[in-house]
């Protein structure tokens, strides 16, 4: 099975603060994705990546920015963290090539609360 | 641009019955998938059911189906005999073409129905 590991469940974190957000995959996948989830809106997504080194804005980038070193590894980061970035953040992944093998494999999710 | 509907915030149904669930999206593709995608509480979001565009029949998995109807941008999903399990947020998404020659497909999703499945 897909297996797509958010570091943290739950993290507080202060006005301003540096934030990482961490998500590892174990399938070898060449697409990684960062969605938030908010209440009424759905998933919006704030950036992906499909390969090493290679990232592109999503829908609503402002504030984030993102980093992908490793394959398997992709970071986001809030560089000044803010009170309405207080949300559920999920990262994803899934392999490359046609629109049929596109399935998008979902971690459990990191609710941020920005105080 | 693509957008999804889901038009029905929350949805109650009994245990053994059917529901259905509503999405309709906006595209000018002819070329798509669309998904159904289950978000169980404090749980990880799963892909319950997906249709190609160009497929005309209904795709079924087990207790789920789909009626796509692609002339009128709709795609509904349907759960038979309900369980309790199946209390989760259900998600439509829309994926659109590759992009940068097939290396990804970026999902659309829908603002969720909230479904509970009472006893």
């Amino acid at each position: 099975d897909v297996k797509v590991t958010q570091s943290s469940r739950y993290l507080v974190k202060r006005t301003g603060e540096k934030v990482f957000l961490e998500c590892v995959q174990d399938m070898d996948h060449e697409n990684m994705f960062w969605y938030r989830q908010d209440p009424g809106l759905g998933l919006r997504l704030i950036y992906f990546s499909y390969d090493v080194k290679m990232k592109e804005k999503g829908d609503i980038p402002e504030g984030y920015s993102v980093s992908r070193e490793k394959k398997e590894r992709f970071s986001l980061i809030l560089e000044s963290a803010s009170t309405n970035q207080t949300s559920m953040y999920l990262c994803a992944s899934s392999s490359g090539g046609s629109l049929a093998k596109n399935i998008q494999y979902f971690g459990a999710g990191t609710r941020l609360s920005v105080l | 641009a693509q957008t999804v509907t889901q038009s029905q915030p929350e949805m109650s149904v009994q245990e053994a019955e059917t529901v259905t669930l509503s999405c309709t999206y906006d595209t000018s593709e002819n070329n798509y998938y669309l998904f159904w995608y289950k978000q169980p509480p404090s749980r990880q979001m799963i892909l319950v059911i997906r249709q190609e565009a160009y497929k005309q029949q209904n795709a079924t998995e087990n207790r789920f189906s789909v009626n796509f109807q692609k002339a009128a941008k709709s795609f509904s999903l349907k759960i038979s005999d309900s369980q309790l399990g199946d209390t989760a947020m259900y998600f439509c998404a829309f994926a659109t073409n590759p992009f940068y020659g097939g290396a990804t497909n970026k999902l659309i999703f829908g603002t969720g129905t909230l479904l509970a499945v009472q006893p």
